[in-house]
């Protein structure tokens, strides 16, 4: 069954770094998102991707975050310098098309010291 | 924004028995989705209800949109030790068609003892 694949699975990394995380959605899907658990919290929408260009963000998508696809198969999520508070689960998520099943990745953790 | 409360916070039952939980909201949704989060993955889709009074099962799943449009349930019988795991309800933004952007409730974590 097609999935979504991310990577890394789990990142530790110093405050004020830069971190990549990547994601492959679902080959034929078309809309690509990005969501954010903080440890024993809900799941929070970051940021939603189409068209090879950002349609919604949230508050917590500040300048510090930035998405792109650099071909056809990848989605990335870069945090520019990293802080405490964005330690947390990062979902990454695909669907086909406008009102679709959304699928999760199985998360990449970033632990930021 | 639009915020999901789910209650209770955590259940401790045994296997067999049945669970219900659920998900109020201050505003309307007009999509109601139910997924499951289990240790290390990603949420998955449980259910998806789309109709205000919508009655709908997945195997031992049944859930229910409410009437009002503000609230749903979850119920899973007979539960078994791989029901564990945490239950979200979730939905897209009231008037708009953007299904991907969801607001997630805080979840219901659901502990299944043999």
């Amino acid at each position: 069954e097609p999935e979504v694949t991310q990577t890394p699975s789990h990142q530790v990394t110093q405050m004020g770094q830069e971190v990549i995380l990547r994601c492959v959605p679902i080959s034929n899907h078309l809309y690509f998102y990005w969501y954010r658990q903080i440890l024993g919290q809900k799941v929070e929408f970051l940021v939603s991707f189409y068209n090879n260009e950002i349609s919604e963000k949230s508050e917590i998508f500040d300048d510090q975050f930035s998405v792109e696809r650099p071909d056809g198969s990848n989605f990335t999520l870069k945090i520019r310098s990293t802080k405490l508070e964005d330690s947390a689960m990062y979902f990454c998520a695909s669907r086909q098309g406008a009102g679709g099943e959304l699928f999760f990745g199985e998360g990449s953790r970033l632990t930021v010291l | 924004g639009q915020q999901l409360n789910q209650s209770p916070q955590s259940m401790f039952i045994q296997e067999g028995e049945d669970v219900s939980m659920n998900c109020t909201s201050s505003s309307i949704f007009n999509t109601w989705l139910w997924y499951k989060q289990e240790p290390g993955e990603g949420p998955v889709l449980l259910i998806a209800l789309y109709k205000a009074g919508e009655l709908t099962s997945n195997g031992r799943l049944t859930a229910q949109f409410g009437i009002t449009r503000k609230d749903s349930f979850l119920n899973i019988s007979a539960s078994i030790p791989s029901d564990v795991g945490i239950y979200f309800c979730a939905g897209p933004p009231a008037g708009g068609t953007s299904y991907g952007k969801l607001t997630f409730g805080q979840g219901t974590i659901l502990t299944v003892h043999p």
